[in-house]
């Protein structure tokens, strides 16, 4: 079966600039959550829906959002971008349970020039 | 404030000998852990889990072990292979895994031929 899938893979942006990330996650899986990984950090959560509704959220600025989309697919968007907002993004589905069965894609690389 | 941590950031090990990574976890209310395995421009790929009712689960040659005591993890693995090569990030939940997984900063895995 086919994995999740995030667009675009890499992608530049300026400061100021805001951007929208997508997740397609596994047929049938209703869960999506969204990662944020830095050298220094390690992978941060950042929120989570399950069936078009927010679950759980991390510890970001206002300036991250995400929704989730009837079909479970599922974008993010950052407004006001920083150069501290460079970061691989990672999304990550799973049947229902948040942390039992994730399955990540390959992550959006976002570059803040 | 840092739940879990994975205090050595990497460890290089001979292949065909044992590998040990550690994990150490502050937040008493975590009853389900993960280990997940990164390659380079992939997102991270489950390797292997426990819950807090078990002190130990084996999978092939990946082995953890649980000291809720200690709220110490380690997985280690036995032989290591030069595909193991990567960075191991741990994870912890609470709920029995419904909630959000909280990762360590990883320690990355070198293993030398």
């Amino acid at each position: 079966k086919a994995g999740v899938t995030q667009t675009p893979r890499y992608l530049i942006k300026t400061r100021g600039q805001q951007v929208t990330l997508s997740c397609s996650p596994i047929s049938g899986h209703r869960s999506v959550s969204w990662y944020q990984q830095t050298p220094g950090q390690g992978l941060q959560f950042l929120f989570e829906y399950f069936s078009e509704t927010q679950r759980n959220k991390g510890n970001f600025p206002g300036r991250f959002s995400g929704r989730q989309f009837s079909n479970s697919r599922s974008e993010m968007n950052v407004s006001t971008l920083e150069l501290g907002d460079s970061a691989l993004y990672l999304c990550a589905s799973s049947l229902d349970r948040v942390g039992y069965g994730y399955t990540f894609g390959s992550g959006t690389r976002l570059t803040v020039v | 404030d840092q739940q879990v941590k994975q205090n050595s950031p990497s460890l290089s090990v001979q292949e065909g000998r044992i590998s040990i990574l550690n994990c150490d976890y502050t937040n008493s209310m975590f009853d389900y852990f993960l280990w997940y395995k990164k390659y380079p421009a992939e997102g991270p790929t489950f390797l292997i889990s426990i819950s807090s009712i078990k002190d130990k689960n084996e999978d092939g040659r990946f082995t953890v072990f649980l000291n809720k005591s200690a709220k110490h993890l380690s997985l280690h693995i036995v032989p290591s292979q030069p595909g193991d090569s990567a960075v191991y990030f741990c994870a912890a939940s609470a709920q029995g895994g419904s909630e959000k997984l909280v990762f360590g900063k990883g320690t990355k895995l070198t293993v030398n031929p």
